[in-house]
C-alpha cells in the first residue's frame, strides 16, 4: 500500500518563527489533506490540496503530486500553532476510500 | 451548525465488557470512518463504510464491530475480544463532489481497566 513519511517528527519553535513541515508518498494521489491535532485530540482540517498552492493567513501549502511531496509552511509562529500535524493521502484514486496518515511531525511553540 | 459529535467524551469500562461509541453526522455525508490513534502514534483505520447497510474492515478491526443503519450513524462497539481496547478513538466522515475533505469528531477516550 501507499506510505506516507512526514518529517521532522518532533519540531520546537520560537515564537514568532517560521517553519516547514515535509510529507513524502510512495505513489500518485488524488487527495492529499494537512490535519492540525491540537492538545485536546481535536483533529482540524487545514488544507485539501493534491496539487498546487494555498494559502490561509499564515499558513500554506505546496503539493508538487509529479514529485510525490507535500510541505506546510508555518509563518510567524503562534503558540497556539502547537500540536501535532497530519499528512494523509487517498489510498486509491476512486474517491471516497480511506486516507493513509502520516505518522505526524509534533510542533511546540515556546513563548 | 453542521458536523460531527461522538459520545461520550471519557468513557471508562471494565474488561471483559462491550462497550459502544457512538457517532453521529449531520453533514450528509456518504462516507464514515474509525480511527484509533494510541498516544504519540497516528490513526489507524478500523472500519470504514461508503453507504448505508455496507462497511468494509480497515488495518485493525479484530475486535471491533460496527454497523450502518443510518446515513447519520455508525456506531462503533470495541468488543471483550480486543486486546488493549484503551486508545483514543476518532470517528470521520466525507462527502461526494469536486472534493473529498474528511471532517473529524472530538473522539472519545476509552479506558479499560
Amino acid at each position: 500500500g501507499i506510505q506516507v513519511e512526514q518529517s521532522p517528527p518532533d519540531l520546537i519553535l520560537q515564537e514568532g518563527a517560521n517553519s516547514t513541515l515535509r510529507c513524502n508518498f510512495s505513489d500518485s494521489v488524488n487527495n492529499l489533506q494537512w490535519f492540525h491535532q491540537n492538545p485536546w485530540g481535536q483533529l482540524i482540517n487545514l488544507f485539501y490540496i493534491p496539487s498546487g498552492t494555498k494559502q490561509n493567513g499564515r499558513l500554506s501549502a505546496t503539493t508538487v503530486a509529479t514529485e510525490r511531496y507535500s510541505l506546510l509552511y508555518i509563518s510567524s509562529s503562534q503558540t497556539t500553532d502547537s500540536g501535532v500535524y497530519f499528512c494523509a493521502v487517498e489510498r486509491r484514486k476512486a474517491g471516497n476510500t480511506p486516507l493513509v496518515f502520516g505518522k505526524g511531525t509534533r510542533l511546540s511553540v515556546i513563548a | 451548525d453542521g458536523g460531527i459529535t461522538q459520545s461520550p467524551k471519557y468513557l471508562f469500562r471494565k474488561e471483559g465488557q462491550n462497550v459502544t461509541l457512538s457517532c453521529e453526522q449531520n453533514l450528509n455525508h456518504d462516507a464514515m470512518y474509525w480511527y484509533r490513534q494510541d498516544p504519540g502514534q497516528g490513526l489507524r483505520l478500523i472500519y470504514y463504510s461508503q453507504i448505508v447497510n455496507d462497511f468494509q474492515k480497515g488495518d485493525i478491526a479484530e475486535g471491533y464491530s460496527v454497523s450502518r443503519e443510518k446515513k447519520e450513524s455508525f456506531p462503533l462497539t470495541v468488543t471483550s475480544a480486543q486486546k488493549n481496547p484503551t486508545a483514543f478513538y476518532l470517528c470521520a466522515s466525507t462527502g461526494r463532489g469536486s472534493s473529498y475533505e474528511q471532517y473529524f469528531g472530538p473522539g472519545t477516550r476509552l479506558t479499560v481497566t
